[in-house]
């Protein structure tokens, strides 16, 4: 039962590169999210997909892409990685949505430094 | 702006004693109220949630209290023990399109407790 599961769990990056972090639920949920958290910042919200083939930027959506491959899978791009993008990034599904009834779960974790 | 606003940002209690985290918001929209909880190297897990149509919910040791009023709610945690020593999460959503809805959290209060 892996619930959401992240890859990488760490990565270094020089600024200006490129990279794809990956995400899979396999608990059939029609809602992802990609969050980032950092320290006394809580975790504040990128891109969401309410549904496959569905996405919306969230709070914080610039230097990102996503795309939802297909039910299980969201990835999350960072074209051009800038230092500002250093920081611990989770991916998280729920069934529909995050209401009363509607739990969202959360992955483990990538950490990404950018140099 | 921080839509969900939490203190303290950090908190020492003595094992045994009352863990009380507390949070405000200013959107009277949000109707969903969750507590999660995040150990290191961990992603955050649902720990306790409530509506806005009560005033509190128990579940074992950890009591939300909700002031819709005062558009306040607080997390108290009784006879703290060491192994509640983690991170804990406010949030809150709203949206009538219940798939569309993603959390917004506060900044997050490390919590230890001394044996």
């Amino acid at each position: 039962n892996a619930g959401v599961t992240q890859t990488p769990k760490f990565q270094v990056l020089k600024t200006g590169q490129s990279m794809t972090l990956q995400c899979a639920q396999d608990m059939n949920h029609n809602s992802m999210y990609w969050y980032r958290q950092d320290p006394g910042m809580g975790l504040r919200l990128i891109y969401y997909s309410a549904s496959e083939g569905t996405t919306d930027k969230g709070e914080v959506p610039n230097g990102y892409n996503v795309s939802r491959l297909n039910k299980r899978e969201f990835s999350l791009r960072l074209e051009s990685a800038a230092p500002s993008q250093t920081s611990v990034y989770f991916c998280a599904s729920s069934e529909r949505g995050g209401a009363y009834g509607n739990t969202i779960y959360f992955g483990e974790g990538s950490w990404l430094t950018v140099v | 702006q921080q839509q969900v606003k939490q203190s303290p940002q950090s908190l020492i209690v003595q094992k045994g004693g009352i863990s009380i985290i507390n949070c405000a918001y200013e959107n009277t929209a949000f109707d969903y109220f969750p507590w999660y909880q995040q150990f290191p190297g961990k992603g955050p897990a649902l720990l306790i949630a409530i509506r806005p149509d009560v005033s509190e919910k128990k579940e074992g040791r950890f009591t939300i209290s909700f002031n819709k009023s005062a558009k306040q709610f607080s997390l108290h945690i009784m006879d703290s023990q060491p192994g509640d020593s983690a991170t804990y999460f406010c949030a809150a959503s709203k949206g009538m399109d219940t798939g569309r809805r993603a959390l917004t959290f506060g900044s997050g209060t490390r919590l230890q407790v001394q044996p």
